[in-house]
C-alpha cells in the first residue's frame, strides 16, 4: 500500500523569504501523480500544484515550485516570497495513475501547519 | 463557474442518530469522491463514484456508512446510528473523470454528541 510522510508537524517564515516543506511516499507503482493542496481555516482543500512522476522537470506555479526526486521518493514544496496569505495547513498527497479499483483516490499525509510572520 | 458545494457545513447529532451529508459537485464532472477528515489528521478516502455507481467503496469504515449518487450529479453520504467518533469533517470532491484533478468543497463538520 502506498503511504505518504510529512515530517514537519509545523513550520514558520518570514514574510517575503522562502520556505521549503518536506514530503516523501512510498509506491512500487512506476507511474502516479503528486500532489500539494492547502487547506486554509475555511476547511476547503485548494490545490496548489501538480506534478505526473513521468516528467521529469519540476512543476511551477508561480511563487511554487516542487523538487521532484523520483528515485528517492521525495517531492517537496517551496514557497517563494512568503505572504501572509500563504498561512494554512499544506498537505502532500499520491493518487495512482492506474484506472479502477482503488486508485482513484488521493492518499494524504498528515500534513504542515505553515504559520507567516509579519 | 460554481465550484463543489456541501451542505449542511455544520450539523451536530446525538449518538444513535441518523445524518445525511449532501454533495454537489461541479456541473459535467463524472467522478466524485467522498473523504473523511479527522481532527490533526489528513483526509482519508471513503468512496468513489464514477457516474451514479460506487466504483470503490473500500474506505467505508462500517456497515452504518452508506452513499448513493442516483443521478450521477449529487450525492448523499448516510450515516446510521452516529457514534462519538464518526465526529470528523466529511469533504467531498469531483473531478472531470477519473485521471483528472480533483477539487474539493468546503466540507461538513460533524459532531456527534
Amino acid at each position: 500500500a502506498q503511504t505518504v510522510t510529512q515530517s514537519q508537524p509545523e513550520m514558520s517564515v518570514q514574510e517575503a523569504e522562502t520556505v521549503t516543506l518536506s514530503c516523501t511516499y512510498d509506491t512500487s507503482e512506476s507511474d502516479y501523480y503528486l500532489f500539494w493542496y492547502k487547506q486554509p481555516p475555511s476547511r476547503q482543500m485548494i490545490l496548489v500544484i501538480r506534478q505526473e512522476a513521468y516528467k521529469q522537470q519540476n512543476a511551477t506555479e508561480n511563487r511554487f515550485s516542487v523538487n521532484f526526486q523520483k528515485a528517492a521518493k521525495s517531492f517537496s514544496l517551496k514557497i517563494s516570497d512568503s505572504q501572509l496569505g500563504d498561512a494554512a495547513m499544506y498537505f502532500c498527497a499520491y493518487r495512482s495513475a492506474l484506472r479502477g479499483g482503488s486508485q482513484g483516490n488521493l492518499i494524504f499525509g498528515k500534513g504542515t501547519k505553515l504559520s507567516v510572520k509579519p | 463557474g460554481a465550484g463543489v458545494s456541501q451542505t449542511p457545513s455544520n450539523k451536530v447529532t446525538e449518538k444513535g442518530k441518523y445524518v445525511e451529508l449532501r454533495c454537489d459537485p461541479i456541473s459535467g464532472h463524472t467522478a466524485l469522491y467522498w473523504y473523511r477528515q479527522s481532527l490533526g489528521q489528513g483526509p482519508e478516502f471513503l468512496i468513489y463514484f464514477q457516474g451514479t455507481g460506487a466504483a470503490d467503496d473500500s474506505g467505508l469504515p462500517n456497515d452504518r456508512f452508506f452513499a448513493v449518487r442516483p443521478e450521477g450529479s449529487v450525492s448523499t453520504l448516510k450515516i446510521q446510528r452516529t457514534e462519538r467518533g464518526d465526529s470528523a469533517v466529511y469533504l467531498c470532491a469531483s473531478s472531470r473523470d477519473f485521471q483528472e484533478t480533483q477539487y474539493f468543497g468546503p466540507g461538513t463538520r460533524l459532531l456527534v454528541l
